[in-house]
């Protein structure tokens, strides 16, 4: 069976602050690595993707990710944070041959100014 | 330029009156989805259809329903509602399995049930 663990429930970051949310997960192979960001009273919309190739990718708003094979970790980060990036995020494992994605209980982001 | 789209986006029932919650996707995608997000629980997968004719039992689908009525729309039925399904109710979709692409969701259904 597949597993994610983000270890934080919280994280509180200054505006301007880096930012570094943990995951970790639990797959016989290399999984597809997905990070959402749901803002209050919204839906998840996605940051970025990984499934092959360059383990450091490129997200939406400035966020990036880095796929750690020998960690099993896909870890989210930002070198600056903005009052705007307060939500909750959520990281997400699937098999490739699967059409159920296993989630992550999420790691909620506050923004002091 | 829609993408996934569910009505309605607040509901207030009474326990035991019965709703469908609706949703529609326009990407002609495959795969569709309902969850459930509850404070500390994440989201919860109640029901989903792998492909238009097939439906499968998620992780929690005990008092639901659901129809995958065309490739568009996937709607979940709630028979007699009961106060445990309080909760927001999140509709995605995605092209299938085998696929590297990701799921895209609804805004939501904010269901309360007194």
């Amino acid at each position: 069976a597949q597993s994610v663990t983000q270890p934080d429930i919280h994280i509180t970051v200054s505006e301007g602050a880096s930012l570094e949310l943990r995951c970790n997960y639990s797959y016989g192979a290399t999984p597809y690595l997905f990070w959402y960001v749901q803002s209050p009273g919204q839906g998840l919309q996605l940051l970025l993707k990984y499934f092959s190739g360059d383990t450091l990718v490129q997200g939406i708003k400035g966020f990036e990710a880095e796929f750690k094979r020998s960690q099993s970790s896909f870890n989210l980060r930002k070198p600056s944070v903005h009052w705007s990036d307060a939500a909750e995020y959520f990281c997400v494992i699937r098999s490739g041959g699967s059409y159920i994605p296993t989630f992550g209980r999420g790691t909620s982001l506050i923004v002091h100014p | 330029n829609a993408g996934v789209t569910q009505t309605p986006k607040f509901q207030v029932l009474k326990t035991g009156q019965s709703m469908t919650l609706q949703c529609a996707q326009d990407m002609n995608h495959n795969s569709m989805y309902w969850y459930r997000q509850d404070p500390g629980m994440g989201l919860r997968l109640i029901y989903y259809s792998a492909s238009e004719g097939t439906t499968d039992k998620g992780e929690v689908p005990n008092g639901y329903n659901v129809s995958r009525l065309n490739k568009r729309e996937f709607s979940l039925r709630l028979e007699s509602a009961a106060p445990s399904q309080t909760s927001v109710y999140f509709c995605a979709s995605s092209t299938g399995a085998g696929s590297n692409q990701p799921q895209h969701f609804g805004d939501g259904t904010r269901l309360s049930i007194l």
